[in-house]
């Protein structure tokens, strides 16, 4: 059974700080990662995706990946009010078809 | 405007009575399947489709059937619902299977 774990939070970082959010899977051979934010209520909506080792940046937001560690990580520098929702980790296996999602990490940027 | 639509939105039933959800994608998408969400579990996929007439079960698949006979159109289909289907249910598409996947609203569907 893959598995994808994250911190369950709540995260409560003061607005225009950098917020970090972790996660770490089972399954090795997994090749494709991706950071969802979901509003309470709300569909997910896809924030990152990363491939490669290494470090991926979008405006605000960088995601990180360690494949050797099975670690993948998000930031979110100058957070905002408008940050605060749950952050979810995504992972799809190089042989397997499905994705995997984590239990997702809370986050409250404080004003 | 791409998207991926749901219906219904809302749904309340009662154990046995057989219910479809549908969901389009106006995308082209290969790639599509079911979730549902539950509070402490998460999204868990239902099942999930690489193209026309392909299927193939996620993680939590009883009590669910699907199709895919059209690119489209992929409707989750609950023969005989049970309370423990009392979920939020989500249908998400994707070019392929290795890419990021676009979600629908949502369909809120409560079992008594």
């Amino acid at each position: 059974q893959k598995e994808v774990e994250q911190n369950s939070g709540p995260l409560s970082v003061p607005e225009g700080a950098i917020a970090s959010l972790n996660c770490t899977y089972s399954d090795r051979g997994s090749q494709s990662f991706f950071w969802y934010r979901q509003y309470s209520g709300k569909s997910p909506e896809l924030i990152m995706s990363i491939y490669s080792n290494g470090d991926k940046e979008d405006g605000r937001f960088t995601a990180q990946l360690n494949k050797a560690s099975q670690y993948v990580s998000l930031l979110i520098r100058d957070s905002q009010p408008s940050d605060s929702a749950t952050y979810l980790c995504a992972v799809m296996g190089n042989y397997g078809q499905n994705f995997v999602f984590g239990p997702g990490t809370r986050l409250s940027v404080l004003p | 405007e791409a998207q991926v639509t749901q219906n219904p939105r809302y749904l309340i039933t009662v154990t046995g009575k057989k219910l479809t959800v549908t969901c389009s994608q106006n995308m082209n998408h290969e790639y599509m399947s079911w979730y549902r969400q539950d509070p402490g579990l998460g999204l868990r996929q239902i099942y999930y489709s690489m193209n026309v007439e392909v299927t193939d079960k996620g993680d939590v698949p009883e009590g669910y059937k699907v199709s895919r006979k059209e690119k489209r159109n992929f409707p989750l289909i609950l023969e005989s619902p049970s309370p423990n289907q009392t979920s939020l249910y989500f249908c998400a598409s994707s070019l392929g299977r290795g890419n990021e996947q676009f979600f629908g609203p949502g369909t809120r569907l409560t079992v008594l």
